[in-house]
């Protein structure tokens, strides 16, 4: 099925840096839904973002939804080592063939 | 406390067998998934259903069967038909086909 492109694959940080991930359509979303996925673990929703131009933000955790409802962004305000692991987009197509980001990994030096 | 509940967390078989991959879920969703997910690789879609007694294929459902007899259970089945079965399995489930997943702990099969 058809892939959201999500950018970078892998982003190393100093603790205390921030970090952001960027996920793109070719085509417009319906929606867009943020995992995390920490080492050896199973993906966690952390949000879902379904208007355009929207903004949402949960403690350091920054999210948007472009205005044309082709890209999202995740924003990490300075990164603990908490923050490690994978971080996924996903847009829950109607016609069931869900799509997934290819995932961006991140590591924290302390 | 409503979860879904995979089992076993690691599993190992010969080549040539089939095996069942077990995944129940008391949160009352209509909606359940498979993804496989190969090391550094994002989630790929194996099958999914949205109401018993019925199940759709994923991106990769070659070699895979499923069945939905109840609301609370969606047991995968990997079968010798599936050319390179190891991998970390994934079943997730969602009140409607929009709303957030919510995953259990996964299974690892290893295949030799």
């Amino acid at each position: 099925g058809q892939q959201v492109m999500q950018i970078p694959q892998y982003q190393h940080v100093q603790e205390g840096e921030d970090f952001t991930t960027y996920c793109n359509s070719s085509t417009t979303l319906s929606n867009i839904q943020w995992y995390k996925q920490r080492p050896g673990g199973h993906p966690v929703f952390l949000i879902q973002l379904v208007k355009s131009g929207e903004v949402k933000k949960q403690k350091r955790l920054t999210f948007q939804f472009g205005e044309a409802k082709k890209n999202s962004s995740l924003h990490i305000t300075a990164t603990q080592t908490t923050d490690v692991g994978t971080y996924f987009c996903y847009n829950a197509g109607n016609n069931r063939k869900l799509i997934w980001g290819l995932g961006t990994s991140l590591a924290v030096n302390p | 406390d409503g979860g879904i509940t995979q089992s076993p967390k690691y599993l190992f078989r010969k080549e040539g067998q089939n095996v069942t991959l077990s995944c129940e879920q008391n949160l009352n969703h209509d909606a359940m998934y498979w993804y496989r997910q190969d090391p550094g690789q994002g989630l790929r879609l194996i099958y999914y259903s949205q109401i018993v007694n019925d199940f759709q294929k994923g991106d990769i459902a070659e070699g895979y069967s499923v069945s939905r007899e109840k609301k609370e259970s969606f047991p995968l089945t990997v079968t010798s038909a599936q050319k390179n079965p190891t991998a970390f399995y994934l079943c997730a489930s969602s009140m409607t086909g929009n709303s957030p997943l919510h995953f259990g702990n996964g299974t690892r099969l290893t295949v030799t």
